[in-house]
């Protein structure tokens, strides 16, 4: 396993297009974590994961943004209509659960560029 | 609701000099976690260290070690004898319990200077 891995990794869009990006987490973990960071900026957290159910969703994510994870294995962030404002790396990350395995281990990330 | 701060932008240091990042954070909850993330230019965010709020022993980590003041709510990241592969952007980052979402900083820039 080489840790989590997300496609893609850049990703150029019109506005008003859809986007959909996917996460493949390290497979012993049952933990998936999104969260969206813009330049400069630290990262802010959009929801979560635990195996196949969606445990808690930032306000952050509005009604555009969906995330599945439908086997509890990988999963993906769909981002609808577009706008230049949706423009950020979107980072995935996973853990366990049991203590020491609750660390967050993350992906290099999607950049998403909204034109 | 949960904050963490970071109000130091943009650090540097002499390489094989010491520095320190701040960091402060408010909560009132009395189990949680402490981390400071190391996010290289374009590469993947990695852990560099964490301090459980029941400890009370700072945590240490080679060359990174930590200034937990828990009454003060203040978590400082010391980084001893650096090096040029320590540029990178710090985030100090809060996890209440067993939760796993975590809360950033917005980060401090640290450049290291040959």
């Amino acid at each position: 396993d080489t840790g989590v891995s997300q496609d893609p990794r850049h990703k150029i869009t019109k506005r008003g297009q859809n986007v959909t990006f996917r996460c493949d987490p390290i497979s012993e973990h049952n933990r998936l974590y999104w969260y969206r960071q813009t330049l400069g900026q630290g990262p802010e957290f959009l929801t979560y994961f635990q195996n196949e159910a969606q445990l808690e969703k930032s306000r952050l994510l509005s009604d555009r943004f969906s995330a599945e994870r439908p086997k509890g294995s990988f999963s993906t962030l769909e981002i609808q209509r577009t706008e230049q404002g949706d423009s950020a790396m979107y980072l995935c990350a996973s853990s366990g659960t049991g203590v020491p395995n609750t660390e967050a281990f993350f992906g290099q990330g999607t950049r998403l560029t909204v034109v | 609701a949960q904050t963490v701060t970071q109000s130091q932008p943009e650090m540097s240091v002499q390489e094989a000099e010491t520095v320190t990042l701040s960091c402060t954070y408010d909560t009132s909850e009395s189990d949680y976690y402490l981390f400071w993330y190391k996010q290289p230019p374009s590469r993947q965010m990695i852990l560099v260290i964490r301090q459980e709020a029941y400890k009370q022993q700072n945590a240490t980590e080679n060359r990174f070690s930590v200034n937990f003041q828990k009454a003060a709510k203040s978590f400082s990241l010391k980084i001893s004898d650096s090096q040029l592969g320590d540029a990178a952007m710090y985030f100090c980052a809060y996890r209440r319990g067993n939760t796993g979402k975590l809360i950033f900083g917005q980060g401090t820039t640290l450049q290291v200077k040959p």
